[in-house]
């Protein structure tokens, strides 16, 4: 397994305004995703951060609203952009390591709370 | 495309009884398949993974699962329910290694005392 970090756990913020999200992994990672879970609800996919190259984001996720960068092969953000109550969710990261496919963990993810 | 159906958001059980959740799939390729748990104000937790092995999985905390294709379902068990079990459970299924997770809508499970 992986010891994966979020900066901030929560933060509440004023519409309009916007907020980046910090994923670090103290493991060597293949793959990163960025996944959005609203208020009781499931887990989508935002987009798959790719290393050094834009991310590829999934249908109704737009690069302007959700600008994602992955300089290094551990380490990634995820802004969330001129933000509304509807962005009110958790945003967490998963990553796949070096060496244990097919198995996907998941950092504590971020609170956020848009006023 | 692939897509997860979890029957029950809630499920409800008395502390010492069967745990049953349900998970069915659909998808193009034969898949691989998750159940995640979360708890109250954390992440999520892999239970387990079925990646075309044994059909019957065991995973942590005394859960396992069994991949019948036939009936393309994936449901997690598990014989006594514990007080600590109480969480929400999420079956995903991804088609191939390294892609997309695409998860149900999840399951609450409630344990009585």
């Amino acid at each position: 397994s992986a010891v994966i970090s979020q900066k901030p756990s929560r933060d509440i913020c004023q519409r309009g305004t916007s907020l980046t999200i910090q994923c670090q992994v103290d493991s060597q990672v293949t793959m990163m995703f960025w996944y959005r879970q609203q208020p009781g609800q499931s887990l989508t996919l935002i987009a798959t951060a790719n290393q050094g190259s834009e991310a590829t984001y999934e249908s109704g996720f737009v690069i302007d609203k959700f600008p994602i960068s992955r300089p290094n092969l551990t380490f990634s953000t995820l802004t969330v952009s001129n933000m509304s109550p509807e962005d009110s969710s958790i945003y967490l990261c998963s990553v796949e390591l070096a060496g244990q496919y097919n198995e996907q963990f998941f950092g504590p993810g971020t609170r956020l709370t848009v006023l | 495309a692939q897509s997860v159906t979890q029957l029950g958001s809630h499920v409800s059980v008395s502390e010492g009884a069967l745990v049953l959740l349900r998970c069915n799939y659909s998808s193009s390729v034969p898949p691989y398949l998750f159940w995640y748990v979360q708890y109250p104000n954390q992440g999520l937790q892999l239970l387990l993974k079925y990646t075309s092995a044994a059909t019957l999985v065991k995973g942590i905390n005394g859960f396992e699962a069994e991949f019948k294709k036939s009936e393309t379902s994936f449901h997690l068990t598990k014989p006594s329910a514990h007080m600590s079990d109480a969480a929400e459970y999420f079956c995903a299924v991804e088609e191939t290694s390294g892609s997309r997770l695409t998860f149900g809508e999840g399951t609450q499970l409630t344990v009585n005392p």
